[in-house]
Parts: C-alpha cells; sequence; structure tokens
C-alpha cells in the first residue's frame, strides 16, 4: 500500500548549521504534503503545507526563513531547518494524502528526530 | 474554529480490560474525525476515521468509535485490552482539505 518514508530518522547536528529532511511518498504522487512538529509528550502542530510546484503555505508562527521548505517533484519534498539552535530539536513528522476522495487517510512518515547541541 | 480536546493525558487499564480513551470535538461544520496511533519513536497510523454514514466506526486492532453529535464526542473504545495496545493515542478533526489539527494525545499504558 501507499507509503511515506522520511530520512533521516535520526540527526545530531552542532548549533548553526543547517539539516535538511527529506519526505518521500512511495508508489503513489503527492501534490501536497504536510510538516508536523511534535515536542517532548506533547501533539503534533501543523507547521506548514508543501505544494508541489509553488511555495509552502505556513502556519502562523512559523519562521519561514528558518524552515525552508521544498517540494521539487510529485514523490519528494524537503525540510531544511536553517542555522540550528538547541530550541529547533524535536521530532518532525511529515504526511501526504492517499491517493484516495476528499476526507481520505493521511500517510505518516515514520519521523525525523533532530538534536542540535 | 475546528478543535479536539482529550480527556486524560494517562489512561492505565489491565489486560484484558474495557479501553475508552476520551475525544470531544469543536466544530463550526460537519467534522471529520480521525484517531490516530503512535508508538514510540515512529510516525502515526491511523486507526479509524469518521466521515459521514454510520457514526459508529470499527477500525484496526479491534478499535472502535462511536460519533455522537448531540455530545460532540468521538470516543476510541476496544473491549479488550492487549499489552501491545500500550502507545500513545491522538484524536483529529480536518480543519480543511485534509489538514488535521491534533488533540494532546492520550497514552494508554496496559499492565499484566
Amino acid at each position: 500500500g501507499a507509503v511515506v518514508s522520511q530520512h533521516p530518522s535520526w540527526v545530531i547536528c552542532k548549533s548553526g548549521t543547517s539539516v535538511k529532511i527529506e519526505c518521500r511518498s512511495l508508489d503513489f504522487q503527492a501534490t501536497t504534503m504536510f510538516w508536523y512538529r511534535q515536542f517532548p509528550k506533547q501533539s503534533l502542530m501543523l507547521m506548514a503545507t508543501s505544494n508541489e510546484g509553488s511555495k509552502a503555505t505556513y502556519e502562523q508562527g512559523v519562521e519561514k526563513d528558518k524552515f525552508l521548505i521544498n517540494h521539487a517533484s510529485l514523490t519528494l519534498s524537503t525540510l531544511t531547518v536553517t542555522s540550528a539552535h538547541p530550541e529547533d530539536s524535536s521530532f518532525y513528522i511529515c504526511s501526504a494524502p492517499s491517493p484516495g476522495p476528499r476526507g481520505g487517510e493521511l500517510f505518516f512518515g515514520e519521523g525525523s528526530r533532530l538534536t542540535v547541541l | 474554529a475546528q478543535s479536539v480536546t482529550q480527556l486524560g493525558s494517562h489512561v492505565s487499564v489491565s489486560e484484558g480490560a474495557l479501553v475508552l480513551l476520551r475525544c470531544n470535538y469543536s466544530s463550526s461544520v460537519p467534522p471529520y474525525l480521525f484517531w490516530y496511533v503512535q508508538y514510540p519513536n515512529q510516525g502515526l497510523q491511523l486507526l479509524l476515521k469518521y466521515t459521514t454514514g454510520a457514526t459508529l466506526v470499527k477500525g484496526i486492532n479491534g478499535f472502535e468509535a462511536e460519533f455522537k453529535k448531540s455530545e460532540t464526542s468521538f470516543h476510541l473504545t476496544k473491549p479488550s485490552a492487549h499489552m501491545s495496545d500500550a502507545a500513545e493515542y491522538f484524536c483529529a478533526v480536518s480543519v480543511g482539505f485534509q489538514k488535521l489539527v491534533f488533540g494532546t494525545g492520550t497514552r494508554l499504558l496496559v499492565s499484566p
């Protein structure tokens, strides 16, 4: 069945560096993908909607310049955390709508845990 | 604006006991409601969803939920808990085309 895959699963980086997280839809195309952030023991907060071939739509309060999103193809969206700082440490999860009707399932990636030292 | 409230950050049950995880929603339009499960360090897996039609929805792993409009609730139940059910459970409501707002989650603990 349809699957969404993220890479890397874990990443540790130094403060001030940039980190790229990839989200791929396997076996189906996704013109839209969603990026969520999850703090420890908290819920998922929608960060932005990634749109293939156009700019991402960011939720209120999310820094566009810090969290760069690129949706270069129908199967790949990337999230780049620029100039990362310890407060950016979190669990980042992407999702893509299943190739079905409205109200259909969202498929979630395995998540990427970012630790900034 | 649409939102969901999950009552109880932690629920503890014994293996074989009834599981009841509570979710109340707020929505200005007929809601689409979802329950997802998250195992440690993993993404989310859909348990079940309500869009239209039958108000009692059956999902995977023996879970079911009932949409009650009068109570604005969508509680998740399972007749008999299994150790493998221990996980974090999230209720969510659709706020637009395939965009979801999640509740704060309920951690289910299952003891032998």
